[in-house]
């Protein structure tokens, strides 16, 4: 299976300030048709999952644009440019290119 | 207005069967693939199970064999059949509209199994 490895696994952040979450896949998500599935969740506490991002820099509909994928290979980052009071919570990497599709561990953003 | 609502969770002894059902609404289930996914209490996620447009099927090693998931088109509902159900079964199961490949992507509430004597 691809493993899929987060770091940091917390993420402590002042609001306003950016965060990063970097994301290493243990082999390349390129698939054989030229994409990249390498996708991103933020599951608020509380909440189910909601996804971000999708094919490593696509921005899902009605997600703000503080929030951005980047990447290529197996190394991955996402970045929230000012973080904000909602940002809090949970944010997983997944890949789609190899089943089984495997998430990260998860990164606990936190407002400091 | 797309919208997925899980049911069927409950407490379970080991070696037991249940069946979830998610019922959608704002679209068909049979237009795009569909997937379960898990999380155990305090756990990451877990891709448990797909199934695509033409029926083919994919299952976690965790679940091979003992899981089946399927659709009703006629209930525009996504179903996990499991069977012989383990402690290690115990989590929060969702179900997912895409998310993978493409853009649109949904989640219901969830639904909390508990596998326990």
């Amino acid at each position: 299976d691809v493993v899929m490895t987060q770091s940091p696994l917390s993420l402590p952040v002042t609001l306003g300030q950016p965060a990063s979450i970097s994301c290493r896949s243990s082999q390349s998500l390129v698939y054989s048709d030229g994409n990249t599935y390498l996708n991103w969740f933020q599951q608020r506490p509380g909440q189910s999952p909601r996804r971000l991002i999708y094919r490593v820099s696509n921005r899902d509909s009605g997600v703000p644009d503080r929030f951005s994928g980047s990447g290529s290979g197996t190394d991955f980052t996402l970045k929230i440019s000012r973080v904000e009071a909602e940002d809090v919570g949970v944010y997983y990497c997944m890949q789609g290119t190899h089943w089984p599709y495997t998430f990260g561990q998860g990164t606990h953003l936190e407002t400091k | 207005e797309v919208q997925l609502v899980e049911t069927g969770g409950a407490l379970i002894q080991p070696g037991g069967s249940l069946r979830l059902s998610c019922a959608a609404s704002g679209f068909t289930v049979s237009s795009t693939y569909m997937s379960w996914v898990r999380q155990a209490p305090g756990k990451g996620l877990e891709w448990v199970s797909i199934i695509f447009t033409g029926g083919a099927t994919n299952y976690a090693d965790s679940v091979k064999g003992r899981f089946t998931i399927s659709r009703d088109n006629s209930e525009n509902t996504l179903y996990l059949q499991m069977d012989s159900l383990r402690a290690e079964d115990t989590a929060v199961y969702y179900c997912a509209r895409g998310g993978i490949y493409d853009s649109g992507s949904a989640w219901g509430q969830g639904t909390l199994v508990t596998v326990s004597s």
